[in-house]
């Protein structure tokens, strides 16, 4: 049963540190999604990829925030340095393009809290 | 994407059919509805999508009406398994040659399966 990971699961950090996120799509999926959930926004779209190219990332902070793919198998996000409105999960996602549609596929999700 | 407008909440009794509505009014022929859903604490998973036909897999069936201004996600013998938040998206299908097309999720509707 193919799965999308993240890791980790948790972390706690305290302000002003760095944070990296990282995320195994499933096996041939060609597009990657970052969101963040939190109680007060909901679901948002940080930064999406296909083929391992960035195609949209306005939804990021620019100064603190990063994605990369740094191959077909690895996506990461990083925060520096991390804040504590940070707070959050933060889910990746994958997911084939057809002309069909596109299905996307969650991790199990980053829970990250900035102290 | 076209607006979509659930209920915030509905109960359904245990091994009894879940009905989830969604109206869609503003749909184009172009857009597909999709079902997703988010247990507490876990990533949202993917349910089911079509568009204009009905479609039905081994989670559950989506009566689309003629119209397309609506649709319903149907749960034919729900569980406590099933108690989550649902959401309905309208959006249109991205394309193997062409630009991903990120989710956005609305509130959804809270179910609640009681035992």
């Amino acid at each position: 049963d193919a799965r999308v990971t993240q890791t980790p699961r948790h972390k706690v950090t305290e302000m002003g540190q760095e944070v990296t996120m990282r995320c195994q799509p499933i096996l041939g999926h060609n597009t990657v999604f970052w969101y963040r959930q939190t109680m007060m926004q909901g679901l948002e779209l940080l930064a999406y990829f296909r083929n391992r190219a960035p195609l949209d990332d306005s939804g990021m902070p620019k100064d603190r925030f990063s994605a990369e793919m740094p191959d077909a198998t690895l996506a990461t996000l990083k925060i520096q340095p991390s804040e504590p409105r940070d707070s959050a999960v933060y889910f990746c996602a994958s997911g084939l393009g057809t002309s069909g549609g596109e299905t996307q596929y969650f991790g199990p999700g980053t829970r990250l809290l900035v102290l | 994407d076209a607006k979509t407008t659930q209920p915030p909440s509905m109960d359904c009794a245990e091994g009894r059919a879940a009905n989830l509505p969604c109206n869609h009014s503003t749909i184009s022929g172009n857009e597909y509805v999709y079902w997703y859903r988010q247990i507490h604490s876990q990533g949202p998973q993917y349910i089911i999508h079509g568009l204009k036909n009905n479609e039905t897999n081994e989670m559950a069936s989506l009566i689309i009406t003629e119209d397309r201004k609506s649709s319903t996600l149907i749960l034919p013998h729900a569980t406590l398994r099933d108690t989550a938040v649902y959401y309905c998206i309208v959006r249109v299908a991205g394309t193997a040659g062409g630009s991903a097309r990120q989710l956005t999720f609305g509130s959804g509707t809270q179910l609640t399966v009681l035992p």
